[in-house]
């Protein structure tokens, strides 16, 4: 089984509605993240979590929200999609107190948004 | 702040020519570590290598090859005698404590 699983792999869905990504891991690892890709862009980091009470934004938080519900699990919400939210969506984990950082991803998720 | 500048967008080659990836980076840390990623067709993100700045020794694994040079910031990574599974997207990464900084990306399309 995966280490770290995202859920759904696929979405399609309109403009304005609320949208929640899913990630789990059976790393036990402490820290978790999200991510975007766009072409061109690289991945760029929306949130992350060093642990279950520590969340804090990343470079491209606005429209974007996060619960971590376990240590096990970190959710992605969008709150009202819109259009230029269609990209490729990550989730990440790695070891805390670990100086490389090595971090694990998820098969992502692809969003289009209408 | 931290940077990683992968100037080559897309390098298109034919079958068991050399490619090499370019990479450059920017960082005030003296301790970093820096990866290479691979993003077949399929979308997943796979791990290829990493290495930490005070280890400059180049590196090389099977077909695959890294030159980390501190003195330019570099770490330029060449597929030799790439094959059509190589066709992907490689992405260069930079990291400090808690953060990943990616590259945008270079697309290698290799040709039989």
């Amino acid at each position: 089984d995966a280490d770290v699983t995202q859920t759904p792999r696929n979405r399609i869905t309109k403009t304005g509605k609320r949208i929640m990504l899913e990630c789990s891991q059976t790393k036990g690892h402490d820290r978790m993240y999200w991510y975007r890709q766009d072409p061109g862009l690289g991945l760029r980091l929306i949130y992350y979590s060093f642990d279950v009470k520590d969340i804090n934004k990343g470079e491209i938080s606005d429209g974007y929200s996060v619960s971590r519900q376990a240590q096990a699990k970190f959710s992605l919400s969008l709150e009202s999609a819109i259009p230029n939210q269609t990209a490729l969506y990550f989730c990440a984990t790695s070891m805390a107190g670990q100086s490389y950082n090595e971090q694990f991803f998820g098969p992502g998720t692809r969003l289009t948004v209408l | 702040a931290q940077k990683v500048t992968q100037a080559q967008t897309e390098i298109s080659v034919v079958e068991k020519e050399d490619v090499t990836l370019d990479c450059v980076y920017e960082t005030r840390d003296t301790t970093y570590y820096l990866f290479w990623y691979k993003q077949p067709p399929s979308g997943e993100l796979v791990f290829l290598i990493r290495r930490n700045s005070f280890d400059e020794q180049n590196e090389i694994s099977g077909r695959y090859s890294w030159n980390f040079q501190k003195s330019t910031s570099s770490f330029n990574f060449t597929i030799t005698a790439s094959q059509v599974v190589d066709s992907a997207v490689y992405f260069c990464a930079l990291t400090n404590d808690y953060k990943l900084s990616f590259g945008a990306g270079t697309t290698v399309t290799v040709r039989a």
